[in-house]
């Protein structure tokens, strides 16, 4: 109940074309979902996040859609850009009872070809 | 503001050793949580901190262990390490538990 799963594990896109990753939870206590993205050698940084209570939110050309009743929320990424080729974990906390505690799903590593 | 500080960044130990990591949180960010990535498991919590305490676990066995000070700087050590220890151990920390986690950029263990 505390997985969260990402798909699909590796994505190939072709440049200004639109990424989409996929999560999918179980834990209906899970009340924050945010993104991250991961360069080689780098530690994940925080892309854009979302909480239950919308079913969009919208950051330049990064795009979170939420389906609370499917459990389900996915990255959406217009126009992309070689530079945004990169590894991408969803993750999801219940932030109030939990203690900061994020379970990421497994990543997918996204290839954006000129 | 200066980010996150993790100190060392690679480090190479054998079978047996323990480790400590130091982790430097951003300026007045007072909770602090440790990650470990690989990957065959990809990220999983190890425990977090805040002002002093730890508030939560992960599922790690007891060698894994960690503190923090009061001025909010963190460590984690490892003892009797083994080779499924190899991996690299992220930091993140954030103004309160609640918010948005800010990681740095890890410190990279390999265990021969």
């Amino acid at each position: 109940q505390q997985q969260v799963k990402q798909s699909p594990q590796s994505l190939i896109v072709q440049k200004g074309g639109i990424s989409i990753i996929n999560c999918a939870y179980e834990n209906t206590a899970f009340d924050y979902f945010p993104w991250y993205q991961q360069f080689p050698g780098k530690g994940p940084a925080l892309l854009i996040a979302i909480r239950p209570d919308v079913s969009e939110k919208k950051e330049g050309r990064f795009t979170i859609s939420f389906n609370k009743s499917a459990k389900q929320f996915s990255l959406h990424i217009m126009d992309s850009q070689p530079g945004d080729s990169a590894t991408y974990f969803c993750a999801a906390s219940t932030q109030y009872n939990q203690g900061g505690k994020l379970i990421f799903g497994q990543g997918t590593e996204l290839s954006v070809k000129p | 503001k200066a980010g996150v500080t993790q100190t060392p960044r690679y480090l190479i130990k054998t079978r047996g050793q323990q480790v400590t990591l130091s982790c430097s949180p951003i300026s007045g960010h007072r909770s602090v949580s440790w990650y470990q990535q690989t990957p065959g498991q990809g990220l999983q919590f190890l425990f977090e901190y805040f002002s002093e305490t730890q508030r939560n676990k992960g599922n790690f066995p007891g060698r894994f262990s960690g503190r923090q000070f009061s001025n909010s700087r963190s460590e984690m050590n490892v003892s009797t390490l083994e080779l499924g220890d190899s991996a690299l151990y992220l930091c993140a920390s954030s103004p309160l538990a609640t918010d948005t986690q800010y990681f740095g950029p890890g410190t990279r263990l390999t265990v021969l």
